[in-house]
């Protein structure tokens, strides 16, 4: 069982929705992540919270909004998407005390999100 | 910037043997941390094994085990009794040590390993 839970595990939204993705854990990590995952490729970063300040954003494209209400959830904001966003989307958590590398990555099993 | 780089899309193992997956980075940083984790059909991104970078001995984990080689900026993984539950895409990842907030993971292209029979 994952101690990270996402939902849903399924998306299919159109171009014109709004939808979000949710995150929690309860393990007491202090930094959460959200990942992007094309088919056959790997993960690839989009922002970082740590202490439920926004440490990095990838340059991500503004119809992808985070948000982490409390220090155990961490959503992502859906808006006018693109076909290409379609992938699957991956929350992570970690321990990390103030930029220790150490602690590794708790994964979630996953968002596909389908955007027609 | 860092990169990870894994030179095997596929590798393929029979049941009870051995395998060893590819791993090398290239970083200007002197303290890190390398992993691998495995990503079965599920989806779920599972930690296989960590290695600190500051320290010479090889980590192990029950039938996982690196071979660390710093000097050379190599991080393998080796496989023995190779179990069917074994087959998924496997993939090196790199983070830096301190960065002064939370650092993010670099992976490499992964290697889809099957088991067979």
């Amino acid at each position: 069982d994952t101690e990270v839970t996402q939902t849903p595990k399924h998306l299919v939204m159109g171009m014109t929705n709004k939808k979000s993705l949710k995150c929690e854990q309860h393990m007491g990590h202090r930094a959460m992540y959200w990942y992007k995952q094309k088919a056959k490729k790997p993960p690839e970063l989009m922002f970082v919270y740590s202490y439920e300040k926004l440490s990095i954003n990838e340059s991500v494209p503004s119809r992808f909004s985070p948000e982490c209400p409390n220090s155990s959830l961490l959503n992502l904001h859906l808006h006018a998407l693109q076909p290409e966003d379609s992938a699957l989307y991956l929350c992570a958590s970690s321990q990390d005390r103030r930029g220790q590398g150490k602690s590794p990555l708790h994964f979630g099993n996953g968002t596909r999100l389908t955007v027609t | 910037a860092q990169t990870v780089t894994q030179s095997q899309p596929e590798m393929s193992v029979q049941e009870a043997e051995t395998v060893t997956l590819s791993c090398t980075y290239d970083t200007s940083e002197s303290d890190y941390y390398l992993f691998w984790y495995k990503q079965p059909p599920s989806r779920q991104m599972i930690l296989v094994i960590r290695q600190e970078a500051y320290k010479q001995q090889n980590a192990t984990e029950n039938r996982f085990s690196v071979n660390f080689q710093k000097a050379a900026k190599s991080f393998s993984l080796k496989i023995s009794d190779s179990q069917l539950g074994d087959a998924a895409m496997y993939f090196c990842a790199y983070r830096s040590a301190n960065t002064g907030t939370a650092s993010k993971l670099t992976f490499g292209t992964g290697t889809r390993l099957q088991v067979t029979l």
